[in-house]
């Protein structure tokens, strides 16, 4: 049952330069997306959300999109620090507050 | 800033024991959650919590598990007789309000030997 997919689940990126993480999900009924970031032996920290009605939400370094026909929502984070590497988690949720995961990407950001 | 505890951080059990997993939500949160994750998996939902009962589980939340917030401040997570399948990353959650970014505690680590 993978209704939220993280396809690729390493990316790799040179400091200074913008890291684009995708997620894909299949369940029409979800209507707020989130992501997070989780480094080892921690909890998922919460980054940024996005509901359905909007198509983009941006914070600081974070900007999310959202695209509801192609049920596909992005991470970009511009410019990437050294600090950023850790797991990122894609999330979404419907009327209920259940969060339903990705299975993460891990994020590389080489100095 | 305000957090979510999670007590032990690891805790080793032997199949078939009782475990009890504790967390300590934020002060003013009304809704509470366990996920966990085993190694190399997803992040599953296990049951949400608001208003002293269940809101909802998931599938893996069988007659084994089972939450309670006995006090004002603890949430717990009890696994009856435990299975080396029970093995995982156990994570409370707590929000402030529906569909909000949770704030998520440390995990403790279950090791069912």
């Amino acid at each position: 049952d993978q209704q939220v997919k993280q396809n690729s689940p390493s990316l790799s990126v040179q400091e200074g330069r913008i890291s684009i993480l995708n997620c894909d999900y299949t369940n029409s009924m979800f209507d707020y997306f989130l992501w997070y970031k989780k480094y080892p032996a921690e909890g998922p920290t919460f980054l940024i959300s996005i509901s359905s009605i909007k198509d983009k939400n941006e914070d600081g370094r974070f900007t999310v999109f959202l695209n509801k026909s192609a049920k596909h929502l992005s991470l970009h984070i511009v410019p990437s620090q050294p600090g950023d590497s850790a797991v990122y988690f894609c999330a979404a949720s419907g009327a209920n507050s259940k969060l339903t995961f990705g299975k993460g990407i891990t994020l590389s950001v080489r100095p | 800033e305000p957090e979510v505890t999670q007590t032990p951080s690891h805790q080793v059990t032997q199949m078939g024991q009782e475990v009890i997993l504790r967390c300590v939500p934020i002060s003013n949160h009304l809704y509470f959650y366990w996920y966990r994750q085993i190694l190399g998996q997803k992040v599953e939902f296990l049951v949400s919590f608001y208003n002293n009962e269940i809101s909802e589980k998931s599938e893996i939340f069988d007659d084994q598990f089972s939450v309670e917030r006995p006090d004002g401040s603890n949430f717990t997570l009890k696994i009856r007789s435990t299975k080396l399948e029970d093995s995982a990353m156990y994570f409370c959650a707590s929000s402030e309000r529906l569909i909000w970014g949770y704030t998520f505690g440390s995990g403790t680590r279950l090791t069912v030997v």
